[in-house]
């Protein structure tokens, strides 16, 4: 079974920094694109990074660029957002999720809270 | 600039069919296949319901599909359940994001 679980949210002042951990089971970790997706309170899904099975691709939404990081350790079966001067903007419930190509996000966790406020 | 546009709120009764559309604006999507369709109860994981326009995801009931004609796709769910009721997203690729629409709410009532 597929399991992808979320931590590291928190509470945080603006400008602060915080790093999100994804600890996945139950499938090839190594084989499998993987993303951050977040939604803000009362809004929508937001595509947030991706990170290809080898790290060798990486893209960020405009949003989080130059101020987020994301990484992967395929050894330890787990993802990583290393979010840095945060705004209260960023205030979500982040997710991960794992993707074979383009063909769809078929495993997500249940998600970790950011609050950015002072 | 691109971006895939949703109604807001569907709802239909038990039993009926509802279809929610999500338009593709602008010309950065990679590809016409690669639309896919999430439903996603509230404080649960998203859930993958289509993939490519209209392969179902493994698992998925077979009252649920997809199609896409021209720069709109669609998803259709027939006999509508009381557990249907969630927020239902798509999605599509550029060569370098992924895009998601706003959201469509769909009430059972």
């Amino acid at each position: 079974e597929v399991q992808v679980v979320e931590s590291g949210g928190g509470l945080v002042q603006p400008g602060g920094s915080l790093r999100l951990s994804c600890a996945t089971s139950g499938f090839d970790f190594s084989n499998y694109e993987m993303n951050w997706v977040r939604q803000a309170p009362g809004k929508g899904l937001e595509w947030v990074s991706y990170i290809s099975s080898g790290a060798a691709l990486i893209y960020y939404a405009d949003s989080v660029k130059g101020r987020f990081t994301i990484s992967r350790d395929n050894a330890k079966n787990s993802l990583y957002l290393q979010m840095n001067t945060l705004r209260a903007e960023d205030t979500a419930t982040y997710f991960c999720a794992r993707e074979t190509f383009r063909y769809g996000m078929d495993g997500w966790g249940q998600g970790t809270t950011v609050t950015v406020s002072s | 600039q691109s971006a895939l546009t949703q109604p807001a709120s569907v709802s239909g009764s038990p039993g009926q069919s509802i279809t929610i559309s999500c338009t593709v604006i602008g010309s950065d999507f990679v590809g016409d296949k690669f639309v896919s369709w999430y439903q996603h109860h509230p404080d649960k994981a998203p859930k993958l319901m289509i993939y490519e326009v209209a392969k179902r995801a493994s698992g998925v009931s077979n009252r649920f599909s997809g199609s896409k004609s021209g720069n709109t796709a669609s998803l259709t769910i027939s006999g509508l359940q009381a557990e249907d009721e969630a927020d239902y997203y798509c999605s599509s690729y550029t060569t370098s994001s992924v895009v998601f629409g706003g959201g469509t709410k769909l009430t059972v009532l």
